[in-house]
């Protein structure tokens, strides 16, 4: 089956520190693979995605490369800020659905 | 740009009642999605449509009811509201399936 596992939260860190937020995900076919973010009482917006291996999407300063070889797909951002405070998801689509992860809450403090 | 729409935005209800969840979007779009979202459990797909009058289940359909009568509105259906049925609810639509999906801002949901 399809699932996405990501690394569980919560992830606090101090203004310009490095993010890595780990995704590894199992799918029976090629996946796209996305990351969402939701802002506190907000919706969830798309930040980036990849559609095949070894493609990096990219948006606002995160990065994730699709690494086929080790199934993941790692948010990753040089120098978060208090603004990125925000709840993240992976997900993988595949056919009609999409399949998110549980999510990981960012704390930036400054 | 109103984009996706629901209401309300938030509702009590007793176990057994009744209710339905509005959802609309004015981007003209053909998927539109329901999604419950739990602590620890990520978003979990309800039902999907990929165009008016065509409806599928998701990962959790049981429960729920929905209806795509026009491309605008995706309704969402709880005709005997359980406790476990307390979650956020997000409405999402896309121009085609596999495209990027515009989420409304949610109904919180609570069955006592």
């Amino acid at each position: 089956g399809n699932s996405v596992t990501q690394m569980e939260g919560p992830v606090t860190l101090s203004e310009e520190a490095f993010l890595t937020i780990n995704c590894t995900y199992t799918a029976t076919g090629y996946p796209s693979l996305f990351w969402y973010v939701q802002y506190p009482g907000e919706g969830l917006q798309l930040l980036l995605k990849a559609t095949k291996a070894d493609d990096k999407g990219s948006n606002k300063g995160f990065e994730a490369t699709y690494r086929k070889e080790t199934t993941s797909f790692h948010l990753e951002k040089g120098s978060v800020q208090v603004s990125d405070s925000a709840v993240y998801f992976c997900a993988l689509r595949e056919a009609n659905n999409l399949f998110f992860g549980t999510g990981t809450r960012l704390t930036v403090i400054p | 740009n109103a984009g996706v729409t629901q209401t309300p935005k938030f509702q009590v209800l007793k176990t057994g009642q009744s209710m339905t969840l509005q959802c609309a979007q004015d981007m003209n779009h053909e998927y539109m999605s329901w999604y419950r979202q739990d602590p620890g459990m990520g978003l979990r797909l309800i039902h999907y449509s990929v165009g008016a009058g065509i409806t599928d289940q998701g990962e959790v359909p049981n429960g729920y009811n929905v209806s795509r009568s026009t491309t605008e509105d995706f309704p969402l259906r709880l005709l005997s509201a359980a406790p476990s049925q307390t979650s956020v609810y997000f409405c999402a639509s896309s121009r085609g399936a596999g495209e990027k999906l515009f989420f409304g801002s949610g109904t919180q949901l609570s069955v006592l």
